[in-house]
């Protein structure tokens, strides 16, 4: 069966440093891969799209890798801040079902100063 | 511009109770999304449309669940009868087409309690 798998437990970093978040699949063979944010209360916030044929993608202090020999994405953050506390989410693009996204459970990013 | 806008934001109602959620998604965005999040968990699809036909409802749990796109701009999701197990968000999302890998836009959610 498909899965998208991402650090089930909570990411714990203090200010300024660099957080590093996982994202594994199983059974896709996506096109490309979306991080989004999600703050509580609130819907989720693209972030970044990588595509297949893209081994990495940057925008100001994110960062992500994408390894479809591992079926693995790494988004980073660099200089954490406390403001980047939040849930982020990865998604996969599923060419079973029209190319709709499937995300991940999301893992919950907590930056203290 | 404005951007996904979802009502109501909360709503209580009673098991077996109906209840309907509204989307208004970005203008021009032609592809329109249903997900349901439950707490702790990512966003699972429930339909998507393109322009005001269903092209992916294989999640939607048709016993119970409803939804329509008329004139291919507003949707509107209903459950009729709510159960316990349906509390949860429901998020509405909209995007400009499929085979566009572009980003989704969503909307801020619909909170359901059903007690």
């Amino acid at each position: 069966s498909q899965k998208i798998e991402q650090n089930s437990e909570a990411l714990n970093i203090q200010e300024g440093k660099t957080a590093t978040l996982t994202c594994n699949y199983t059974n896709y063979s996506p096109a490309y891969l979306q991080w989004y944010r999600q703050d509580p209360g609130r819907g989720p916030v693209f972030l970044l799209l990588i595509r297949e044929n893209e081994k990495e993608k940057r925008k100001e202090r994110l960062k992500v890798t994408f390894d479809t020999t591992l079926k693995q994405s790494l988004f980073h953050i660099t200089a954490s801040q406390p403001a980047d506390s939040a849930t982020y989410l990865c998604a996969l693009d599923n060419s079973n079902s029209g190319y709709a996204l499937n995300f991940g459970k999301g893992t919950s990013l907590l930056v203290t100063p | 511009e404005a951007g996904v806008v979802q009502s109501p934001r909360y709503k209580i109602i009673e098991k077996k109770q109906p209840v309907a959620f509204w989307c208004n998604p970005i203008s021009g965005h032609n592809t329109l999304y249903w997900y349901l999040q439950n707490l702790g968990q990512g966003p699972e699809l429930l339909i998507r449309y393109e322009n005001e036909e269903a092209v992916d409802d294989s999640q939607l749990p048709k016993d119970r669940f409803s939804a329509e796109r008329l004139k291919g701009v507003d949707s509107t999701l209903k459950i009729q009868p709510a159960e316990l197990g349906d509390s949860a968000v429901y998020l509405c999302a909209s995007s400009l087409g499929t085979g566009n890998t572009g980003e989704l836009f969503f909307g801020e959610g619909s909170r359901l309690t059903v007690l």
